[in-house]
């Protein structure tokens, strides 16, 4: 069955670059989406076809895809967003949805 | 204000059944597809079902194939999960969740429902 990849955690200092990768081998061809799940909430989408964010989402997270490997960056990480990510796709013939294993962000 | 919430959890034995329901309202229902997603205590997000907006097309998880048929009423604005033959690790809260028409992303979320399977 398809998977997609992610780093089980990444930690940064408040105000540093965070990145979040997610691989996964139908991306060249498939969006990826991106959400952010805090802790005792539902997820809530941030990131849509690759890079787009919808409305209210702050400016300093962003998406991005290069081949297999799409990238949430958080540019200058705050305290709130402190968070498990997670990627989100679908197989290359459309036939399931998919989640990656999560990531838990820490800023500290 | 889009709103969707889940009923139906509570514990069941292993080898039972339940069925949840997705009550859906502030938007058209029946020009939306729709979702299932669990999460097992302290685990990640797991996609299991997703239904066409007019029951058309249905795909589902291996993990759950055969034993979770998800199902919708538009005239009712809810969409339905039947799970079988219920294992312990399907223990789970359980979302519905509703697909934007531009994509596959998940653009709404309810706040979900404990399942839980045990003896």
């Amino acid at each position: 069955s398809y998977e997609l990849t992610q780093p089980p955690s990444v930690s940064v200092s408040p105000g540093q670059t965070a990145r979040i990768t997610c691989s996964g081998d139908a991306l060249p061809k498939k969006y990826a989406y991106w959400y952010q799940q805090k802790s005792g909430e539902a997820p809530e989408l941030v990131i849509y076809e690759d890079n787009k964010r919808p409305s209210g989402i702050r400016e300093r997270l962003s998406g991005s895809k290069s081949g297999t490997m799409a990238t949430l960056t958080i540019s200058g990480a705050q305290v709130e967003d402190e968070a498990d990510y997670y990627c989100y796709s679908t197989d290359s013939g459309d036939n399931h949805r998919v989640f990656g294993g999560g990531t838990k962000l820490t800023v500290l | 204000e889009v709103q969707l919430v889940e009923s139906g959890g509570g514990l069941v034995q292993p080898g039972g059944s339940l069925r949840l329901s997705c009550a859906a309202s502030g938007f058209s229902f029946g020009s939306y597809s729709m979702n299932w997603v669990r999460q097992a205590p302290g685990k990640g997000l797991e996609w299991l079902s997703y239904i066409s907006s007019s029951s058309s097309t249905i795909k589902n998880a291996d993990s759950v194939k055969g034993r979770f048929t998800i199902s919708r009423d538009n005239a009712k604005n809810s969409l339905y999960l039947q799970m079988n033959s219920l294992r312990a690790e399907d223990t789970a809260v359980y979302y519905c969740a509703r697909e934007t028409n531009r994509g596959a992303d998940l653009d709404y979320w309810g706040q979900g429902t404990l399942v839980t399977v045990s003896s």
